[in-house]
């Protein structure tokens, strides 16, 4: 059974740094790319990043480029976000999703919050 | 970027019923490999993200066959066919065509 479980979430300070991590399970996951997906409260899904399966190629919106940084680790089966000079903005709910050979979000996991407040 | 509009926000109706939510792209989601890259999501309180449709009509593994994704271009629909209670939750479409990756606003399924 596939299982992504989100760690690392919590309230800091505007300007200061977090980082986030996906346990993965079930699946070969040196074998996918793999992405991180937001959701501010009450809002819609906003995609953070995505990495290729071995690390080599990071993609990221305009939003969160030069600020967070996506890795991973294939041999503990880990996903990481790098999140610095967080903004309020940033006040979200993080999911880790795999990717499928389709190109989409086959499974997701139930995500870790983060509030960016002082 | 490549916009996604989903239209409504909330759509009401009874179980039993059949609906349809539209989601509209600001350009064609065709890739060279004749496939769309849109895929559907439903989100429920308490449970994770659940794909249910990609390449803009085919079945995730496991999605009941009431669930219809179909479309082209930049026009795209999920129908849902005899609403079952399970059903009411938040649907997303979501663009994979090109970076930045981008999601609808979502609509509501809201029991009449």
């Amino acid at each position: 059974e596939v299982q992504l479980v989100e760690s690392g979430g919590g309230l800091v300070q505007p300007g200061r740094s977090l980082k986030l991590s996906c346990a993965a399970s079930g699946f070969t996951f040196s074998n996918y790319y793999m992405a991180w997906v937001r959701q501010a409260p009450k809002k819609g899904l906003e995609w953070v990043a995505t990495i290729s399966t071995s690390g080599s190629r990071t993609y990221y919106p305009d939003s969160v480029k030069g600020r967070f940084t996506i890795s991973r680790d294939n041999a503990k089966s880990s996903l990481y976000l790098q999140m610095n000079s967080l903004k309020s903005e940033d006040t979200a709910t993080y999911y880790c999703a795999r990717t499928c050979s389709h190109w989409y979000f086959d499974f997701w996991g139930p995500g870790t919050m983060v509030t960016v407040s002082s | 970027q490549i916009m996604l509009t989903q239209q409504a926000e909330s759509l009401w109706i009874s179980p039993g019923e059949r609906v349809s939510i539209t989601c509209r792209a600001s350009q064609s989601l065709l890739y060279t490999d004749g496939k769309h890259y849109l895929s559907w999501y439903q989100q429920r309180p308490g449970q994770t993200t659940k794909a249910l449709i990609y390449h803009a009509s085919v079945r995730t593994d496991g999605v009941p066959t009431r669930f219809i994704g179909s479309g082209s271009g930049t026009e795209f629909t999920l129908s849902i066919e005899h609403v079952q209670p399970e059903d009411f939750a938040i649907y997303y479409c979501l663009q994979t065509l090109k970076s930045p990756y981008t999601f609808g606003a979502g609509t509501k399924l809201e029991l009449k």
